[in-house]
């Protein structure tokens, strides 16, 4: 099956400090989509760019399918952000299956 | 904006009961999901359901665990005798006809106890 490997497993960095997480996936794929999980459990879908760059307020990502990787940008990091970022794809024709990475566990700190 | 919901967001149930969860998808979508994350690891997928049947499941999807629409608009997970080792994070998505893209619950947490 596809793998999804993220990097880095864990980050920490001081309040105001920009990141950039990764993402590289072994096949193509139709469907990527980055997710923060909260201290609490929840899901909170943040990309859905299996192509292109897209920008969200202090979040961007980009995704270069051709060369199979991902990368996810936090500008500006508050306290916040914390958690865990995981990256999610869906190779072709699978039925919507999503494949999640082992996640990025960030801390930002005061 | 509508979204996927689940609840209960929290259940504790007793080892060898059986649990129910449930999902209310988004009213138009037509694919349904289930994911299970077990506390400190990657979300994995469950299964997957379309025109009232599953379409695929993973190894982890044993005789346990079965999925239900039983209204057209719930989407439910039992599992028949919990295990210690079910307790996780659940979570529900779904998706509309010709996009790619999940939408997923807020998630159910079991405890097994």
């Amino acid at each position: 099956g596809i793998q999804v490997e993220q990097s880095p497993p864990d980050l920490i960095l001081q309040e105001g400090a920009n990141s950039t997480l990764r993402c590289n996936f072994s096949d193509s794929v139709n469907n990527l989509q980055w997710f923060h999980q909260n201290p609490w459990g929840q899901l909170i879908n943040l990309f859905y760019i299996p192509s292109g760059t897209k920008q969200n307020g202090r979040l961007s990502a980009t995704t270069v399918a051709t060369e199979r990787y991902s990368l996810l940008y936090i500008s500006s990091s508050q306290t916040t952000d914390s958690g865990v970022y995981f990256c999610a794809v869906e190779r072709y024709n699978q039925g919507g299956k999503l494949i999640f990475g082992q996640g990025t566990e960030l801390s930002v700190k005061p | 904006e509508p979204e996927v919901t689940q609840t209960p967001s929290h259940q504790v149930t007793q080892m060898g009961q059986e649990v129910i969860l449930r999902c209310v998808p988004i009213s138009n979508h037509l694919y349904f999901y289930w994911y299970r994350q077990i506390l400190g690891q990657k979300v994995e997928f469950l299964v997957s359901f379309y025109n009232n049947e599953i379409s695929e499941k993973s190894e982890i999807f044993d005789d346990q665990f079965s999925v239900e629409r039983p209204d057209g608009s719930n989407f439910t997970l039992k599992i028949r005798s919990t295990k210690l080792e079910d307790s996780a994070m659940y979570f529900c998505a779904s998706r509309p006809q010709g996009v790619t893209e999940a939408f997923f619950g807020q998630g159910t947490r079991l405890t097994v106890v």
